[in-house]
């Protein structure tokens, strides 16, 4: 059963650091597209990044050369470092897996890991 | 970037009636689409992909057509466990993908 778990949320200062992992199991992470998609609270559904099964990485523009991600395959582990953290960035981060053969769409989602960026 | 554009923002339907939601591409997508459907406190669940394919373990109730700009959920014989907030997704401009912004279903 393909299963994806969230950490690493919480709160943090504008400005500040922080590093999602997803913790992924079911499948190798290497052998898929990896998808980060945010939420704003009460908000709609914004794509932040992928990583293609080759380890080609994407970003949208509202975090690109702020966020950064990368996996761990020895560890089945997906990871979102974020840096000079903004109000903005204030959501509910999920962890997903693209369909298998299908890039762009996501069929797996983790529940989830919210980041509250406040002074 | 790819707008994407849902109609209406929310709808509500009795249990066993018929709802549509509609979904429009700033461009033409082909048939790059899939619908989600959000419930309160859990992520999103795949629904539909390429316009009108029904990920497996989905019920046969819920069914996408359209191509080119313009996109539909049905949603047929509405049961309660529907009630939730439908989001649709283009994937055409991948790896750049955007939603629309919802629409949120109410059971009477």
């Amino acid at each position: 059963e393909v299963q994806l778990e969230e950490s690493g949320g919480g709160l943090i200062q504008p400005g500040g650091s922080l590093r999602l992992s997803c913790a992924a199991s079911g499948f190798s992470v290497s052998d898929n597209y990896m998808t980060w998609v945010r939420q704003a609270p009460g908000k709609g559904l914004e794509w932040v990044s992928v990583i293609s099964s080759g380890g080609r990485t994407y970003y949208a523009d509202s975090v690109k050369g702020r966020f950064t991600i990368s996996r761990d395959n020895s560890k089945n582990t997906l990871y979102l470092h974020m840096n000079s953290l903004r109000a903005e960035d204030t959501a509910v981060y999920y962890c997903a897996r693209d369909l298998e053969g299908i890039a762009g769409y996501i069929e797996s989602w983790g529940p989830g890991t919210l980041v509250t960026v406040s002074s | 970037d790819i707008q994407m554009t849902q109609s209406p923002s929310s709808v509500s339907a009795s249990v066993g009636d018929r709802v549509t939601i509609t979904c429009r591409a700033s461009q033409g997508i082909s048939s790059w689409l899939a619908w989600y459907q959000q419930k309160p406190g859990q992520a999103p669940k795949l629904l539909i992909y390429a316009a009108s394919s029904l990920q497996s373990g989905v019920p046969s109730r819920f069914s996408g057509s359209g191509s080119g700009a313009d996109f539909t959920l049905t949603i047929s014989n509405l049961q309660p466990e529907d009630s939730a907030t439908y989001f649709c997704q283009q994937a055409r401009a991948f790896p750049s993908i955007t939603f629309g912004q919802g629409t949120r279903l109410e059971i009477k």
